[in-house]
């Protein structure tokens, strides 16, 4: 019954794969976002969809491809894996439209070796 | 500037303390203003918004003062779960600004 859901939870893989990340959202929202959480625990977002387009894209390296195939997913596909893209990353959604709360998922531990 | 800037801490109080989190914005145009809280290792889960009038919440109180661009967070009686990390957040339309963090570590 999770409102947000993303997998994996964790992936741990080397430098130079690609990975995916797929995100799932059950509230009707029609904003979604992925966001970083670094070593430090900064939350930095990274890209913002709404309806499936995308509506923010925060400077996020073109390695990094979020893919909306409908307004219930975000889903996030990372090129040529770095060691610096370690992190968590966290889906998100909020309902739109200003003055509205953000959820999360549960997050998924990306570690690159 | 960062967008939103917070004292990271920790602040560090014993049960039954009363402990009060500032934190400032930078962009004037913000529209709406929250506390999250994130434990270890867990996604950041809404605590309250922060309305201009002050808004309570059993033992949390938050204020906004738009003028100084200023949101604050009190928590009185201080529980062991209360230890967390508190993230002021402010919402330009469209986009959720984090601050960094403040971390509490409350002690029996």
């Amino acid at each position: 019954d999770t409102a947000v859901s993303q997998t994996p939870k964790y992936l741990v893989t080397q430098m130079g794969n690609d990975k995916s990340i797929k995100c799932e959202q059950n509230l009707g929202h029609d904003t979604m976002y992925w966001y970083k959480q670094d070593s430090k625990k900064f939350l930095k977002i990274m890209f913002s969809y709404n309806n499936k387009e995308l509506i923010i894209n925060e400077t996020v390296p073109n390695r990094f491809s979020p893919k909306s195939p409908d307004k219930a997913h975000l889903n996030l596909h990372i090129n040529s894996l770095e060691l610096g893209d370690s992190a968590v990353y966290f889906c998100a959604s909020s309902s739109g439209g200003g003055y509205e709360k953000l959820f999360f998922g549960s997050g998924t531990q990306l570690s690159v070796l | 500037r960062k967008e939103v800037e917070q004292d990271p801490g920790p602040f560090n109080v014993p049960e039954g303390a009363t402990v009060a989190f500032n934190c400032t914005y930078s962009n004037s145009a913000s529209q709406s203003f929250f506390w999250y809280r994130q434990d270890c290792r867990k996604e950041p889960k809404l605590l309250m918004s922060v309305y201009s009038s002050g808004n309570e919440d059993g033992r949390f109180t938050a204020q906004l003062n738009r003028a100084s661009q200023y949101i604050s967070l009190l928590i009185r009686d201080s529980k062991l779960s209360d230890s967390a990390t508190y993230l002021c957040v402010v919402n330009p339309p469209n986009k959720f600004y984090f601050g960094s963090g403040t971390k509490l570590n409350v002690k029996p």
